[in-house]
């Protein structure tokens, strides 16, 4: 089974600042890993697939980066709707998928 | 546009059952598989398995064998999930969302279902 661990686990900054937000696999998962954003009381929402694509509709201060077992989120300039909680996904030996346990970016 | 829209929250006994609907539109139902992830209160998500929205088939996660059902009506183009003998731990939301290149876009808006006697 592979273990997506993110951190930090908790991630303050004020709007305007750059978010960096990271995952990393217990083993390789090539390019096959997708970022959401879950905002309180609502569904996830996929931002990023296969590492550093953006999804239909994602605005472009959204970026990922990285393969291998190292993968990053990149929010470049914090809106006001950006403060959520991410998750990384990898789905390089489907089935099955496997979620990280989550990153809260919060106001500070 | 694409949408997946499940039915309202359930309050369950111990022991009883429950079926969660997931409603399909805006897409050709059976060209995407349909995903089901398990959210408990506070916790982060789980991929609880998919079905194949062409043959029915369905592929349970480990931990999801035995009292978890995937089904299907493409008729309506609805996905089901049935969770049999309910225990308290099975409180959570759920959500299905569709696959697409077997990643989760989008998802429905998730079922509360609360287990409690």
């Amino acid at each position: 089974e592979i273990v997506l661990t993110q951190s930090p686990a908790t991630l303050s900054l004020s709007p305007g600042e750059r978010a960096t937000l990271s995952c990393r696999a217990s083993q390789s998962v090539s390019s096959y890993l997708a970022w959401y954003q879950q905002k309180p009381g609502q569904a996830p929402r996929l931002l990023i697939y296969d590492a550093s694509n953006r999804a239909t509709g994602i605005p472009a201060r959204f970026s990922g980066s990285g393969s291998g077992t190292d993968f990053t989120l990149t929010i470049s300039s914090l809106e006001p709707e950006d403060f959520a909680v991410y998750y990384c996904q990898q789905r390089s030996n489907w089935p099955p998928c496997s979620f990280g346990q989550g990153t809260k970016l919060e106001i500070k | 546009q694409v949408q997946l829209v499940q039915s309202g929250s359930e309050l369950k006994k111990p022991g009883a059952s429950v079926k969660v609907s997931c409603k399909a539109s805006g897409y050709t139902f059976t060209s995407y598989a349909m995903n089901w992830v398990r959210q408990a209160p506070g916790q982060g998500l789980e991929w609880m398995g998919w079905i194949n929205t062409n043959t029915g088939n369905p592929t349970y996660a480990q931990g999801f064998t035995g009292r978890f059902v995937f089904s299907l009506d493409t008729s309506v183009s609805t996905a089901y999930l049935q969770i049999s003998s309910l225990k308290a731990e099975d409180t959570a939301v759920y959500y299905c969302a569709r696959g697409v290149l077997n990643w989760f876009d989008p998802w429905g808006q998730g079922t509360l279902v609360t287990v409690s006697s």
